[in-house]
């Protein structure tokens, strides 16, 4: 079956760096994406890892490996409107997305 | 990058009823797609929007509760039918690119059912 998991939540302190881990097991793969979503609003891209690497976007950085079946988001200088839920979910080979449960993350100042 | 847009933004339905959500993309996308999703929870695929055609159901969605249109390739619609209030949730249109490196969200529809 295909499977993407994420914590359910974490707290961290403004100003600071979070890393947010997502592994999945799905069939075929054709990217991972992650989203944030605050909430009562619709979820907003964030990044997009298809090759294994480091992407950088600012304060937020994903991260992918494909062998481990394994990515991360990171979070610099943490700002108190980055308290959101953070979603990952990989493409598979029919180009669906198949989404994680979510992380949400309270960032506490 | 394209622009989403939903109406209604919600809605409060009684019993049985339904209610016709529309989706709106400011270009021409590739795919387009219909997400649930119920509160503190993530997203759940109900179906692809396919232009021209029937649309593609996932597994414990059915045509005849959720019809879908797609007359053209930057519209669709999203029919709830004979709703209950188990179908109270948050409706999500979303659409990408012949690239597929990206998937846009609509804002969303929250529709309660009484």
């Amino acid at each position: 079956g295909q499977n993407i998991d994420q914590p359910t939540e974490m707290t961290a302190t403004e100003g600071a760096i979070v890393q947010i881990n997502c592994t999945y097991q799905t069939s075929g793969f054709n990217g991972l994406f992650w989203y944030q979503q605050h909430a009562g609003e619709a979820p907003t891209f964030l990044s997009y890892n298809v090759l294994d690497g480091l992407e950088e976007k600012g304060r937020f950085s994903s991260f992918l490996s494909r062998s481990k079946g394994y990515s991360y988001l990171l979070l610099k200088e943490l700002q108190m409107k980055d308290s959101a839920s953070y979603l990952c979910a990989v493409m598979d080979s029919n180009y669906q997305l198949i989404w994680g449960a979510g992380t949400k993350l309270i960032i506490k100042p | 990058s394209a622009v989403i847009s939903q109406k209604p933004s919600r809605d409060i339905c009684q019993r049985g009823t339904s209610l016709t959500i529309q989706c709106q993309v400011d270009s021409q996308v590739t795919m387009m797609f219909w997400y649930r999703q119920q509160p503190g929870q993530s997203l759940t695929l109900i179906a692809t929007a396919n232009q021209g055609s029937e649309a593609t159901y996932e597994s414990g969605f059915v045509i005849d509760k959720f019809p879908i249109s797609r007359p053209n390739l930057t519209f669709s619609t999203l029919t709830v039918s004979n709703m209950s209030p188990e179908d109270s949730s948050i409706y999500l249109c979303s659409a990408s690119g012949t690239e597929f490196n990206e998937q846009f969200f609509g804002p969303g529809t929250r529709l309660t059912v009484l």
